[in-house]
């Protein structure tokens, strides 16, 4: 079946580091692919997404490029901020409206 | 616009207890999803809508979860009876149903706890 994998986090980085979240996935065919922020206490948020192969989502300093030959959407951002902290969700969709979401990685990011 | 409203953003309960979430989701949108959301499982589709119809309920655990949309700007998810097991953040999320665009927006949640 469809299926997102995500790194293991939580991802722990100082202020202004290069971020990297990796992503893979595995579906039948050419799914659309996302990535969704989850604040603390809140709902999740579309950050960035991608229809087709070599598409580059982006959005508030993150991209993320649809690789079809690896099979993966990495999230990337060229210096984080604390208030970047949060879990960061792939997703991809291939059933019209019903998203495959990944695990979580959870981004910490310190002063 | 308001977004997609959930209530109540938090429920304790005790087990046994009859629970049921809410959700408005934003005027206009055709579907409309219900999500669990727990450490150990992630984040988990139990069901979902398109123009107040049922499309899929096979993420729905067990006989105790019914979900209904009576109209399009409202729908429940009950848990009868619930159990400790239930304990989870319960999110509703709604889009618009348009070939070029699959964007769900999401509601804060509800964060249930079943003592």
């Amino acid at each position: 079946g469809n299926s997102v994998t995500q790194m293991e986090g939580p991802v722990t980085l100082s202020e202004e580091a290069f971020l990297t979240i990796n992503c893979t996935y595995t579906a039948t065919g050419y799914p659309s692919l996302f990535w969704y922020v989850q604040y603390p206490g809140e709902g999740l948020q579309l950050l960035l997404k991608a229809t087709k192969a070599d598409d580059k989502g982006s959005n508030k300093g993150f991209e993320a490029t649809y690789r079809k030959e690896t099979t993966s959407f990495h999230l990337e951002k060229g210096s984080v901020q604390v208030s970047d902290s949060a879990v960061y969700f792939c997703a991809l969709n291939m059933d019209f409206q019903k998203l495959v979401f990944g695990t979580g990685t959870r981004l910490l990011v310190s002063p | 616009d308001a977004g997609v409203i959930q209530s109540p953003r938090h429920e304790v309960t005790e087990m046994g207890q009859e629970v049921t979430l809410r959700c408005k989701p934003i005027s206009g949108h055709d579907y409309l999803f219900w999500y669990r959301q727990t450490m150990m499982r992630g984040l988990e589709l139990l069901i979902y809508f398109n123009n107040n119809v049922p499309i899929d309920d096979s993420g729905m655990p067990e006989d105790r979860f019914s979900a209904k949309m009576p109209n399009a700007s409202f729908s429940t998810l009950k848990i009868q009876p619930s159990e400790p097991r239930d304990s989870a953040v319960y999110f509703c999320a709604s889009s618009l149903g348009t070939l070029s665009s699959y964007e769900q927006y999401f509601g804060p949640g509800t964060r249930l706890t079943v003592t």
